[in-house]
C-alpha cells in the first residue's frame, strides 16, 4: 500500500512565523500535491510537482511556495504565517502518466491541522 | 476553469437504507475521470469509486454505485444498505484526462444513524 506521511498532525505557530509542512511519499510517486481543507470549500490546490525541482502553482498560490529536493519530499512553506492560512493540509502524491495500468487515484497523507495564532 | 458542485452539505440516514449524494460539474472536455473520495473522522482521504468519461457503464464497488449522467454533467453516489463506518464527509473530484490535478467539490458530510 501506497503510505504518505505528513510530518505533524497538528501545528500551533504565530503570525509572522516561518512554516514548513513536510510530507513523504514511499512509492517513488512522479507527482506530489498540496491542498488546503476549509468548510464549505472542500479541497484547494496549492501547489503540486510532477518531478524532482519542478513545480507548479494551483489555484491559491499566493503565500505559500513549495520545495522539491528529492523525488518522495514535497515540502510547503509558508513565509510569513497569518491567520488566515490557519486550515487542514493535505499531501498526495500519485504516479506518473507513463503508469501503463490505466487511471490512478491520489493517494493522500491524514492531513495537517495548522492553527496560525 | 472546471468546476464541481456538491449541492448536500449535509446528509443523515438510518442504517440500512439507501443514500444518494449528487455532484455536477463543468466542463467543455470530451475525456476526462471522475472519482468520489471519503475522508472519516479519522481524517485521511480514501477513494471509494471513479469512473472514466469515456465509459459508458456506471462503476461499480460493493456497496458504492454511481450514476453517471454525461449530457446533464452528474455524477451521483449510491451507497447501499448503509452501514455505521460509511459516516465521513464525501467528496466529488474532476480531473481532466490532459491534467494531473484534482478539482473538487464542497463536500457533503454523510451521518449513518444506528
Amino acid at each position: 500500500d501506497v503510505k504518505v506521511t505528513q510530518s505533524s498532525r497538528y501545528l500551533v505557530k504565530r503570525t509572522g512565523e516561518k512554516v514548513f509542512l513536510e510530507c513523504v511519499q514511499d512509492m517513488d510517486h512522479e507527482n506530489m500535491f498540496w491542498y488546503r481543507q476549509d468548510p464549505g470549500l472542500g479541497l484547494r490546490l496549492i501547489y503540486f510537482s510532477y518531478d524532482v525541482k519542478m513545480k507548479e502553482k494551483g489555484d491559491i498560490p499566493e503565500g505559500y511556495s513549495v520545495s522539491r529536493e528529492k523525488k518522495e519530499r514535497f515540502s510547503l512553506i509558508l513565509e510569513s504565517a497569518s491567520t488566515n492560512q490557519t486550515s487542514m493540509y493535505l499531501c498526495a502524491s500519485k504516479p506518473g502518466q507513463a503508469v501503463p495500468i490505466g487511471e490512478q487515484p491520489q493517494h493522500f497523507g491524514d492531513g495537517t491541522r495548522l492553527s496560525i495564532l | 476553469a472546471q468546476t464541481v458542485t456538491q449541492s448536500q452539505p449535509e446528509m443523515s440516514v438510518q442504517e440500512a437504507e439507501t443514500v444518494t449524494l449528487s455532484c455536477t460539474y463543468d466542463t467543455s472536455e470530451s475525456n476526462y475521470y471522475l472519482f468520489w473520495y471519503k475522508q472519516p473522522p479519522s481524517r485521511q482521504m480514501i477513494l471509494v469509486i471513479r469512473q472514466e468519461a469515456y465509459k459508458q457503464q456506471n462503476a461499480t464497488e460493493n456497496r458504492f454505485s454511481v450514476n453517471f449522467q454525461k449530457a446533464a454533467k452528474s455524477f451521483s453516489l449510491k451507497i447501499s444498505d448503509s452501514q455505521l463506518g460509511d459516516t465521513a464527509m464525501y467528496f466529488c473530484a474532476f480531473r481532466d484526462q490532459g491534467a494531473q490535478k484534482l478539482v473538487f467539490g464542497q463536500g457533503t458530510r454523510l451521518t449513518i444513524n444506528p
